[in-house]
Parts: structure tokens; sequence; C-alpha cells
């Protein structure tokens, strides 16, 4: 079966512009979270969404947006990009209350 | 605030040495732990332990946790260049819904 997928794998973007990021889970799996992976700050909890519904939260700005669609597809928004936002952002899919988080490979995000 | 730690965070080895990478946490809400292989972006999944202490295993690989120290080790035995990557270690808690903490990581480089 199909893994999670996100896309674009890499993006460019000036300081002050805006960018929407997009991840499909595998299929039958209705939870989708988000993290960004940075050098010295590791892997972060952005958020989580379930049935399009944000069940959790991480200490990020209100720039850091998210949601989900009814097929389980996710989309997460940054507006206006500071270059501290430069990172590997990552989504992983689950099925409701298991364990199997599976990562996609990810969508590398430069902010110039 | 929820901590996970891991040690050490860099660590070069020759092939064939056997490796210990270690992961404590402080968290509220504690429900397991897991560990992930990065090689390039996507972490693969590799153990989830509980607080039942059960040894996890997996050909060259195998993991513990211990309840009272608020630890894990990954133990890699027999170790290949193919061992080399970030391994990351994720603390699962219930805060109304599952949300991932990740430590640092800890970057394993193996010399043929």
């Amino acid at each position: 079966k199909a893994g999670v997928t996100q896309t674009p794998r890499y993006l460019i973007k000036t300081r002050g512009q805006q960018v929407t990021l997009s991840c499909s889970p595998i299929s039958g799996h209705r939870s989708v979270s988000w993290y960004q992976q940075t050098p010295g700050q590791g892997l972060q909890f952005l958020f989580e969404y379930f049935s399009e519904t944000q069940r959790n939260k991480g200490n990020f700005p209100g720039r850091f947006s998210g949601r989900q669609f009814s097929n389980s597809r996710s989309e997460m928004n940054v507006s206006t990009l500071e270059l501290g936002d430069s990172a590997l952002y990552l989504c992983a899919s689950s099925l409701a209350g298991s364990y199997g988080y599976t990562f996609g490979s990810g969508t590398r995000l430069t902010v110039v | 605030e929820d901590k996970v730690v891991q040690s050490p965070l860099s660590l070069v080895v020759h092939e064939g040495d056997t490796v210990t990478l270690n992961c404590s946490y402080e968290v509220t809400n504690f429900r397991s732990l897991l560990w992930y292989k990065q090689e390039k972006k996507a972490p693969t999944f590799l153990f989830m332990l509980t607080s039942s202490g059960i040894e996890k295993k997996s050909g060259r690989l195998s993991s513990i946790l211990d309840k009272k120290e608020l630890s894990s080790i990954l133990n890699i035995t027999a170790t290949q260049t193919g061992d080399s990557a970030i391994y990351l270690c994720a603390v699962v808690l219930i805060q109304g819904a599952q949300k991932l903490v990740f430590g640092q990581g800890t970057r394993l480089t193996i010399n043929p």
C-alpha cells in the first residue's frame, strides 16, 4: 500500500511570504500529525488532526496553522515566513488510537 | 515541561562494534516510547516499548524500557555501515489525544 505522501519535496520562499504544505496519509489512516525538524531543536510537534478536527497543538506561534479534509489529507500553512522557519516539515499518519505512526519523506522549506 | 533527552548526541564506531544509545524522559501522562531510525528524511519505525519492561528484539537490534529509571536503551550488535543514521526516541503522551515528544536524536556513524 502507498505510504505517506508529502508535497512538495522542496520549497524556497522569501521572508514575509506564506506557504502551504500537503500531506496525504496512508489509506484508512484518520490521524495526521505534523512536525518541524531543525538541527538545533530536533523534531518538534506542531499539531495533530483526526477526522477534520485539531486534537492537539504544540508550542508554535499562530502563524502556523493546519487543516484536515474529509479524505484525511492534511495541509499546513505558515504565514509571514521568517528565516527561522527553514526546516524539514514531516507529517505522520496513524490509525486512530494506534501507535503505528508512519512518516512521510518531508518537505524541505528554505526561507531566504 | 515534557522532556526527552538522548545521549550521546553523536557516536562514531567501527564496523562490528556494539553500541548502546540512551533515552531518558521526564513527562506526564506517559503512554509508551518509540524508537525510529532516520537515514535521509522519513523516520522509520523500529520499536515500541511500554512500562511492561518487555525487551523488544529485531535481528541485531534490541531495546528495553526501565520504568523506574524513566529511560530506555537501544542496542545494536555487530554494527554495519548501513546502520549509520540518526536514531530518534519519542515518548507518546496522552493529552486528550496522543502526542509524540522527541529527543534530539543520536547521530550514529559506522566506519568500515
